[in-house]
């Protein structure tokens, strides 16, 4: 069975350092993994996805497949980063499988 | 184009009795899944459908089902009401159903059963 785990739930830090969230999975298929984020009062958003190799407003994530690690890294965090952020796991068809979510706080 | 609209926003009902839920995807969007999230257990799949059919079911009882119809609008509907079942209902639609494409979310229905 898949599994995705978010060993943090609450991360502190300060502007202008670099934050990562950690994410580990389990599955025994190909993983797809995506990056979803909520901001205060909105709605879940797709942040970024490992097909696509991208940098999203500053961040970025390496699937690394030997350690099972879709870390979402960012070397200078911003107050506007502060958000819930969730690691998901795609497998047959639209089903995501959602880690429990890590609340990011970015201090001024 | 529209985003991903849910009805009611907010519901109360009692132990006991059903509630159906309502779920518009984004226009062209033929998948639509359900998510239920709460702060103990997070964000769990319910279902999903594509194209009328359920392709994908989560690990819930019976009680919860649903439904999708030619337009591609999903109802999801919960009957004999467990105050457990107290929680955000999510939906999210995706243009086809495949784990590659962007799902993306509506507000969230949310269920208090008292």
């Amino acid at each position: 069975a898949q599994r995705v785990t978010q060993p943090e739930k609450l991360l502190s830090v300060f502007k202008g350092a670099p934050v990562e969230l950690k994410c580990n999975y389990s599955y025994s298929g190909s993983p797809e993994l995506f990056w979803y984020v909520q901001y205060s009062r909105q709605r879940l958003q797709l942040l970024l996805r490992h097909i696509s190799r991208e940098s999203i407003k500053g961040f970025t994530a390496d699937l690394n497949k030997g350690e099972t690690s879709f870390h979402l890294k960012k070397p200078f965090a911003q107050e506007e980063d502060s958000a819930m952020y969730y690691c998901a796991l795609g497998t047959s068809g639209s089903r995501l499988t959602f880690g429990e979510g890590t609340q990011l706080t970015v201090n001024p | 184009k529209a985003g991903v609209t849910q009805t009611p926003r907010y519901l109360i009902k009692t132990r006991g009795q059903q509630v159906t839920l309502s779920c518009s995807p984004i226009s062209g969007h033929r998948s639509v899944s359900w998510y239920q999230q709460t702060p103990g257990q997070g964000l769990q799949f319910l279902f999903e459908y594509f194209s009328e059919t359920q392709r994908n079911k989560g690990n819930f009882p019976g009680r919860f089902s649903g439904r999708q119809f030619s337009n591609s609008r999903s109802e999801m509907n919960v009957s004999t009401l467990e105050l457990g079942d107290s929680a955000l209902y999510l939906c999210a639609s995706s243009l086809s159903g495949d784990s590659n494409y962007i799902q993306y979310f509506g507000a969230g229905t949310r269920l208090s059963v008292l």
